[in-house]
């Protein structure tokens, strides 16, 4: 079966733009985590969003946001961009929430200039 | 005050030898306790997993061992291959479900 789908896998941004960001999730997955990864900080969580819900939410400005739709697709949107957004940003998707093993896409490289 | 420590930071081990990361944590809720591998230009996958009433899980050449009253668990490569470099991370599940990462461990195989 399709594994988790990221779109796009490269965006360069400037900065003060904004920038949305898609999730597809494995088929029958409800759950999806988004987590932004860079060389300083490692894996940080963003937020996970199971039907339709915001469920938790990572120590992340405002600037960060995202939703899902009712076919558990999802997307994350950062407003007003910075230098230091400049990240891979992970989506995993899980069954429901709290299901063991997330299946991670392999992310969009998001460069802010 | 949920915080995981990882080490080393990297490792550099002989194909055929034995790969140790290590994970220590605080937070006694903890009730998962998975380690995910990750290659360059992918996202991190599960690799093996370990619940809290269990001491050690083995999975082909990849054991967990669990020890609770220390507050670790560590993750064995036994014969390691080259194929095995990557970076590894553990990520105990918290409250809310919510995996805690650590900060990884870039794993070399050298042939």
């Amino acid at each position: 079966k399709a594994g988790v789908t990221q779109t796009p896998r490269y965006l360069i941004k400037t900065r003060g733009q904004q920038v949305t960001l898609s999730c597809s999730p494995i088929s029958g997955h409800r759950s999806v985590s988004w987590y932004q990864q860079t060389p300083g900080q490692g894996l940080q969580f963003l937020f996970e969003y199971f039907s339709e819900t915001q469920r938790n939410k990572g120590n992340f400005p405002g600037r960060f946001s995202g939703r899902q739709f009712s076919n558990s697709r999802s997307e994350m949107n950062v407003s007003t961009l910075e230098l230091g957004d400049s990240a891979l940003y992970l989506c995993a998707s899980s069954l429901t929430q709290g299901s063991e093993g997330y299946t991670f896409g392999s992310g969009t490289r998001l460069t802010v200039v | 005050q949920q915080q995981v420590k990882q080490s080393p930071q990297s490792l550099i081990v002989q194909k055929g030898g034995i790969s140790i990361i290590n994970c220590a944590y605080e937070n006694t809720a903890f009730d998962y306790f998975p380690w995910y591998q990750q290659f360059p230009g992918k996202g991190p996958a599960l690799l093996i997993a370990i619940r809290p009433d269990v001491s050690e899980k083995k999975e082909g050449r990849f054991t967990i061992s669990f020890n609770k009253s220390a507050k670790q668990f560590s993750l064995h490569i036994m014969d390691s291959q080259p194929g095995d470099s990557a970076t590894y991370f553990c990520a105990p599940r918290g409250s809310n479900y919510q995996l805690i990462w650590g900060a990884g461990t870039k794993l070399i195989i050298k042939p």
